[in-house]
C-alpha cells in the first residue's frame, strides 16, 4: 500500500501562478521528502523536512508538515514552464532503528505549467 | 559526471528471456537501493544494500529477481524468465549511511524495461 498519497493527481496552471500539492501519509515518520520527475526520467531531490520541523523554504519552494494530521504540502511560487513534471512525496520511517532508509512514495501529482 | 548511472537506459526483451541491469552509485555512498516504477505510479522499494550486504528485500522481489553488489561498488539486478508484468522503470539510488537522519537519496536516470 502507498504510504503517501498526493492530491491533486493532476494540476494545470499558467506560468506565474502558484502551484500547491498535498501529501498524506499513514505512519509516523522521521522525515518527508519531495522529488521531481521529468517525463520518463529519474527523480531529482527537491527538499526534505524533518518530523520536528513545520515549514521549510528553498528558493521558490515552500514545504509544510503537520505531523498531527500526517500531511504535507509543497508550494511552488511563480511557476515556470520548466516546472512541468511529476512531483512525489516520499516518507522515511526509521521505526526502532531497524529501517535501512527505504523511502515510501506516493502516486504523485502531475503538474503542467502553460507558458 | 559523479551522479548515479544506470545501464542500459532502455531494454526491450521477449517474454521468458533473462535481463540484467547495472547501477553505479555515487562513489562515496555505501547505501544502494533499487526501486521499480510502473506507469502512473510512484516508485516502489525492491531491495537495499549496505556495502556488499543485501539487508532488506521487498515482497515485490519474487524468486525470479536477484540483486548483487560485489565489492560494495556497482550493483546488478537480474530478472529471470521475464513476464509482461515486469515491464517498468527500474530505478537505482544511493546514499551514505552516516546520514542516518536525513537519508537523502540520489537517483539514477533509470532503466526502462519493456517485455513483449
Amino acid at each position: 500500500s502507498q504510504q503517501g498519497e498526493e492530491d491533486p493527481q493532476a494540476l494545470s496552471i499558467q506560468e506565474g501562478e502558484n502551484a500547491t500539492m498535498n501529501c498524506s501519509y499513514k505512519t509516523s515518520i522521521n522525515n518527508l521528502q519531495w522529488y521531481r520527475q521529468n517525463s520518463g526520467r529519474g527523480l531529482v531531490h527537491l527538499i526534505l523536512i524533518r518530523s520536528n520541523e513545520r515549514e521549510k523554504h528553498s528558493g521558490r519552494l515552500r514545504v509544510t508538515l503537520d505531523t498531527s494530521k500526517k500531511s504535507s504540502s509543497l508550494l511552488i511560487t511563480a511557476s515556470r514552464a520548466a516546472d512541468t513534471a511529476s512531483y512525489f512525496c516520499a516518507t522515511y520511517a526509521n521505526a526502532g532503528g531497524t529501517s535501512y532508509g527505504k523511502l515510501t512514495f506516493g502516486q504523485g501529482t502531475i503538474l503542467t505549467v502553460h507558458p | 559526471d559523479t551522479g548515479v548511472s544506470q545501464n542500459p537506459r532502455h531494454k526491450i526483451t521477449k517474454r521468458g528471456q533473462n535481463v540484467t541491469f547495472r547501477c553505479d552509485p555515487i562513489s562515496e555512498h555505501n547505501r544502494l537501493y533499487w526501486y521499480r516504477q510502473t506507469l502512473g505510479q510512484g516508485p516502489e522499494f525492491l531491495t537495499y544494500f549496505q556495502n556488499e550486504a543485501q539487508l532488506e528485500k521487498s515482497r515485490l522481489l519474487s524468486d525470479r529477481f536477484s540483486a548483487e553488489r560485489p565489492k560494495g561498488s556497482f550493483s546488478t539486478l537480474e530478472i529471470q524468465r521475464t513476464e509482461q508484468g515486469d515491464s517498468a522503470m527500474y530505478l537505482c539510488a544511493s546514499s551514505h549511511s552516516w546520514d542516518r537522519v536525513l537519508n537523502e537519496q540520489f537517483f539514477g536516470p533509470g532503466t526502462r524495461l519493456t517485455v513483449l
